[in-house]
């Protein structure tokens, strides 16, 4: 299976900052990545998919990059609901996830 | 409006069973691939087993793999997993979800069923 490692595995912001977040593949997966957020207490919820498209209902300061094997997620301007764990998962093969990257203040 | 609704979860002691339901709406499961994830108390999410939208695919992790089954029922518009050989490490929120196969996506999640395997 290919793995993905997520950095870091957590990080301290504040409201406004640009904040990112990295994910590593084991293997290439050209751009079959995509990323979720999970708010505490909240089920999971689709961000980003195939590297850069943002799923509908997003707001714009959500974004995504790469290709290979190193992706990025970037919020352009944090705002307070947006404090979550953040997952990527590659759509290349057999489906998994990195092991999350907890935004808090 | 697209919803799925899981229920099934509860206590089990190791070694036994349990069958997970997820009961679609808003949608066709015959249109859809749909995949089972969870999530341990504390950790993050794993891919447990998908089915294509013509129940022709079936994928498993290799954790489940043989002790899990996927399956649907077109008529209810539900999606099972059935669970034998329960361990300790399968102790998790189980949550169902719609797979968006041409991307390989998970687009929409269900609330969650809590399976705890405990003596």
């Amino acid at each position: 299976d290919i793995q993905l490692t997520q950095s870091p595995s957590s990080l301290s912001a504040s409201v406004g900052d640009r904040v990112t977040i990295t994910c590593r593949a084991s293997q290439t997966i050209t751009r079959w990545l995509n990323w979720y957020q999970q708010r505490p207490g909240e089920v999971p919820k689709l961000l980003i998919y195939t590297t850069s498209n943002l799923q509908s209902g997003v707001p714009i300061r959500f974004s995504g990059s790469g290709s290979g094997t190193d992706f990025t997620l970037t919020i352009s301007s944090l705002q307070p609901e947006d404090f979550a764990t953040y997952y990527c998962q590659q759509s290349s093969g057999k489906p998994t996830f990195g092991q999350g990257t907890k935004v808090e203040i | 409006e697209v919803q799925l609704l899981e229920s099934g979860g509860g206590l089990v002691p190791p070694g036994g069973s349990l069958r997970l339901s997820c009961a679609a709406s808003g949608f066709a499961l015959s249109d859809y691939g749909m995949s089972w994830l969870r999530q341990a108390p504390g950790k993050g999410l794993q891919f447990v087993s998908l089915t294509t939208a013509n129940g022709g695919i079936l994928q498993y992790s290799d954790s489940v793999k043989g002790r899990f089954t996927i399956s649907r029922d077109i008529s209810k518009n539900t999606l099972f997993l059935q669970m034998n050989s329960l361990r300790a490490e399968d102790t998790a929120i189980y949550y169902c979800a719609k797979w968006r196969g041409a991307q390989s996506i998970f687009d929409v999640w269900g609330q969650g069923a809590l399976v705890t395997v405990s003596s």
